[in-house]
């Protein structure tokens, strides 16, 4: 059984730019969600997505948004990119209701370079 | 707000060593608590769970103790191998809410 895939796996940017980040769960799991992971701070919980909505949003400016499809895959948007955006982003996914006992399935991560 | 606090790494040990990696937090209520283990090249996975006071939760022969007193959930395993080197986090949930909240990870290194 594939696991949660994410692309690119790297992405360089410029300040000002937009970034878009890519994310499949693993089939039959409705819920994705994003993490951001910067030098020293842990995982910073992003956004969760469940069917398609938006269910819950952590402590991020406006400017990080996404999306979830139809078939459950997700896009983590970031524009006016700034230095400090630069970190790996981690998606992850469960079933709809099991992802409240906390068993995510992680991908491996998009690393994105803002220069 | 919610937090959690891990003894910083890297953890260096010779296989067969006793593993300890601390983990504390600080929440209201009473959260569940969890460690993920990242092996190199791949996602974090969960290693073990406990969802109240004085549960042990275990797998692969590491444990951990919810210790509502000591607000703390502190990883071990008696014998360490090569293959445990990995990148290990703590996290905590409250509730229903999906959020995970981790710590900022340790990296162990096991030395034949």
């Amino acid at each position: 059984e594939a696991g949660v895939t994410q692309s690119p796996t790297h992405l360089i940017k410029t300040r000002g730019q937009q970034a878009t980040l890519r994310c499949s769960p693993i089939s039959g799991h409705t819920s994705v969600y994003w993490y951001q992971q910067a030098l020293g701070l842990g995982l910073q919980f992003l956004l969760w997505y469940d069917e398609g909505e938006e269910r819950n949003r952590g402590n991020f400016p406006p400017r990080f948004s996404g999306r979830q499809f139809p078939n459950y895959s997700s896009e983590l948007n970031v524009n006016a990119l700034e230095l400090e955006d630069s970190a790996l982003y981690l998606c992850a996914s469960s079933y709809g209701d099991r992802g409240k006992t906390g068993e995510l399935f992680f991908g491996e991560g998009s690393r994105l370079t803002v220069l | 707000g919610d937090s959690v606090t891990q003894m910083e790494g890297p953890v260096t040990l010779s296989e067969e060593a006793f593993l300890t990696i601390n983990c504390t937090y600080t929440a209201t209520g009473y959260p569940s608590l969890f460690w993920y283990v990242q092996y190199p090249g791949e996602g974090l996975q969960l290693l073990l769970k406990a969802t109240k006071a004085d549960d042990k939760g275990s797998n692969k022969g590491f444990e951990a103790t919810y210790r509502k007193e000591t607000t703390s959930f502190h990883l071990e395993k008696g014998s360490v191998q090569v293959s445990d080197s990995a990148v290990y986090f703590c996290a905590l949930k409250k509730g229903a809410t999906n959020k995970l909240i981790f710590g900022t990870g340790t990296l162990l290194a096991v030395q034949p």
